[in-house]
């Protein structure tokens, strides 16, 4: 167990909905990361917050966004879902750089599939 | 989308063999991690790097962060079954910003 938890873990809804990722961070962790990862595809990064800030952003789409709240849970904010947007979207914590050692630890992932 | 080279793409080896990947970059970072993925789950952490040449093992697997800081490998010794997966580098920028490679999808026969 990592310590990171996401919910829900498996998510299916139709096209034009919008859907609600949840990641809770390690005890401890300021950072958090969003992945998408598509079917035998690798990990694409969409977006990094640090305590309640945006960071870092990766290729991700307008539809999408995130927030980071006072507590360090992460929401991830999926719109007008398209077909292409089915994927794992993986959320990962960690220690912010200037305290130390930094790996990121991954959640189990939502399995999100619009159908 | 942003990611690093990572090579081989796949590997097909027997028990008991030694296999030997390698990730790379045109940027420079000043951390290197190794994570192992089994399908429908989060990849794993196995090893991280933080220093330019520093070499660590885990067990079986040892792990080299390139003195150019633009590469890194991951050697597995003796493979066993178990370590069929798909493994991925990533690298962290000084932005803190955490990239990840391809992967290599490791196949191991008895």
């Amino acid at each position: 167990d990592s310590g990171v938890t996401q919910t829900p873990k498996h998510l299916i809804t139709a096209t034009g909905q919008r859907v609600t990722l949840r990641c809770s961070p390690r005890s401890g962790d300021l950072s958090v990361y969003w992945y998408q990862q598509s079917l035998d595809q690798g990990l694409q990064f969409l977006i990094q917050y640090y305590n309640g800030e945006e960071r870092a952003k990766g290729n991700i789409l307008e539809r999408f966004s995130a927030q980071q709240f006072p507590d360090l849970h992460s929401e991830l904010n999926l719109s007008s879902l398209e077909l292409g947007d089915s994927a794992l979207y993986f959320c990962a914590s960690s220690l912010h750089r200037d305290r130390g050692n930094t790996e990121a630890f991954f959640g189990q992932g939502t399995r999100l599939t619009v159908v | 989308g942003q990611q690093l080279n990572q090579s081989p793409q796949s590997m097909f080896i027997q028990e008991g063999e030694d296999v030997s990947m390698n990730c790379t970059s045109s940027s420079i970072f000043n951390t290197w991690l190794w994570y192992k993925q089994d399908p429908g789950e989060g990849p794993v952490l196995l090893i991280a790097l933080y220093k330019a040449g520093e070499l660590t093992s885990n067990g079986r697997l040892t792990a080299q962060f390139g003195i150019t800081r633009k590469d890194s490998f991951l050697n597995i010794s003796a493979s066993i079954p178990s370590d069929v997966g798909i493994y991925f580098c990533a690298g962290r920028d000084n932005t803190d910003k955490l990239i990840f490679g391809t992967g290599t999808r490791l196949q191991v026969f008895p």
